[in-house]
């Protein structure tokens, strides 16, 4: 079963627009993973917060952390069209759990 | 670096063949791990090594085998292949010291079972 459950499953918006996507998940963490996935690729990590945490910031990324409503949210801000990919968060400090991901589209 | 290493990048089998994949890192991470990656979906954790010399079974091993073959190659290894095993298998490692979050992947192998 999946940890992360990511809403939406898809996302269409045109360049320079902001692009927020949503995780949830089940059971206590220790820390929130961003992870991007280019088509056809690996993933690559984009960013943690760790449980202590309510908001994080890299460059045009934010990342919020409820984890009273088991929930964290990726804002990327001013998109461009090779932020083109899908989105998934994971949790787990040993063996981790990712979510099932949102398709981002970023028309220029 | 060259990071995280598959081979193959592709393969068809027939139903019942056998085949391993290969992945090895360069990055001296003690970690290793092999997850699927069906349509549409999140990766799902097949099998772990925390340390040469170990390995765990994850969310769904039943048809496959690892060996962790020393700290750098751990290899996925299918005995006798079902269409249902048909996905995209993505090996990782996990990072060090301030790293130690963040998992690392190679580019995949893409697996038919006809």
């Amino acid at each position: 079963s999946q940890q992360g459950e990511e809403d939406p499953q898809a996302l269409s918006i045109q360049e320079g627009e902001n692009a927020t996507m949503n995780c949830s998940y089940k059971t206590s963490i220790n820390n929130l993973q961003w992870y991007r996935q280019n088509s056809g690729r690996g993933l690559v990590h984009l960013i943690l917060i760790r449980s202590n945490e309510r908001e994080k910031h890299s460059g045009r990324l934010r990342v919020t952390l409820d984890t009273s409503k088991k929930s964290s949210s990726l804002l990327i801000t001013a998109s461009r069209a090779a932020d083109t990919a899908s989105y998934f968060c994971a949790t787990g400090a040993y063996k981790y759990i990712f979510g099932t991901g949102t398709r981002l589209k970023v028309l220029a | 670096n060259a990071g995280v290493t598959q081979t193959p990048k592709f393969q068809v089998l027939k139903t019942g063949q056998s085949m391993t994949l290969q992945c090895a890192q360069d990055m001296n991470h003690n970690s290793m791990y092999w997850y699927r990656q069906d349509p549409g979906m999140g990766l799902r954790l097949i099998y772990y090594s925390a340390s040469e010399g170990t390995t765990d079974k994850g969310e769904v091993p039943n048809g496959y085998n690892v060996s962790r073959l020393n700290k750098r190659e751990f290899s996925l290894r299918l005995e006798s292949a079902a269409p249902s095993q048909t996905s995209v298998y993505f090996c990782a490692s996990r990072g060090l010291g301030g790293r130690r979050n963040e998992q690392f992947f190679g580019p995949g192998t893409r697996l038919t079972v006809l």
